[in-house]
């Protein structure tokens, strides 16, 4: 079965305090893509970054960076120096070949960064 | 300039009635796709269509029936609304079916039944 777990459903830091977001993941599949997406209070969801199952970089784009790794099955997401404007629900996603391209949501983490 | 559109944001309407809501893509994408986001923030996939052809159906109840007029629209109809429909609905494209792409999403319609 596909599954992601985002276990913090809230967290709550000052400005400028480094902040990471958990995303574990079950798949039974070798080749899948792994998702975060953003939904600011403004309700959109944003596409932030796709890594792929065989690409263990770490990604930094700017603030934002990403710590992937296989062995513990899990997708990190770090924000350094917060600021007000991340205050927004992160979802991790999984998506497979096999499932018909579905996005598999975590339940999303709110995250609440206070001036 | 808009990707994926959705008609109407906002949508109140009374239990048994019937609604539609559309989404339309202008990025040339083959799939399209509709989540409901409910009350507690968890997302979930209804429907997917590729190029017209229905090729993802979760457990959705018969009421809600999804139409594809052609690849750059994904219409959702529902009928005999229940309180439990409230929620918002989220339509996404992508270039095809493969996972290796990601999803882009319309701005959400958020249903409200009483």
């Amino acid at each position: 079965a596909q599954k992601v777990t985002q276990a913090q459903t809230e967290i709550s830091v000052v400005e400028k305090e480094d902040v990471t977001l958990d995303c574990v993941y079950e798949t039974r599949d070798t080749t899948y893509y792994l998702f975060w997406y953003k939904q600011p209070p403004s309700g959109e969801l944003v596409f932030l970054i796709r890594r792929n199952s065989f690409d263990e970089q770490n990604e930094i784009s700017g603030r934002y960076s990403w710590n992937f790794q296989k062995s513990t099955s899990s997708f990190n997401f770090t924000i350094t120096a917060s600021q007000v404007v991340d205050s927004a629900v992160y979802f991790c996603a999984l998506r497979t070949h096999n499932q018909g391209g579905k996005l598999i949501f975590g339940q999303g983490t709110e995250l609440s960064v206070k001036p | 300039d808009t990707a994926v559109s959705q008609t109407p944001k906002y949508l109140v309407t009374q239990m048994g009635n019937d609604k539609s809501i559309k989404c339309e893509q202008n990025l040339g994408h083959d799939t399209m796709y509709w989540y409901k986001q409910d009350s507690k923030k968890f997302l979930k996939i209804m429907f997917s269509y590729n190029n017209k052809e229905l090729i993802i159906n979760e457990t959705v109840p018969n009421r809600f029936s999804p139409k594809s007029p052609d690849k750059a629209h994904l219409n959702l109809h529902i009928n005999s609304l229940e309180l439990g429909d409230s929620a918002v609905y989220f339509c996404a494209s992508s270039p095809r079916t493969s996972a290796a792409y990601e999803q882009y999403f319309g701005p959400g319609t958020r249903l409200t039944v009483t």
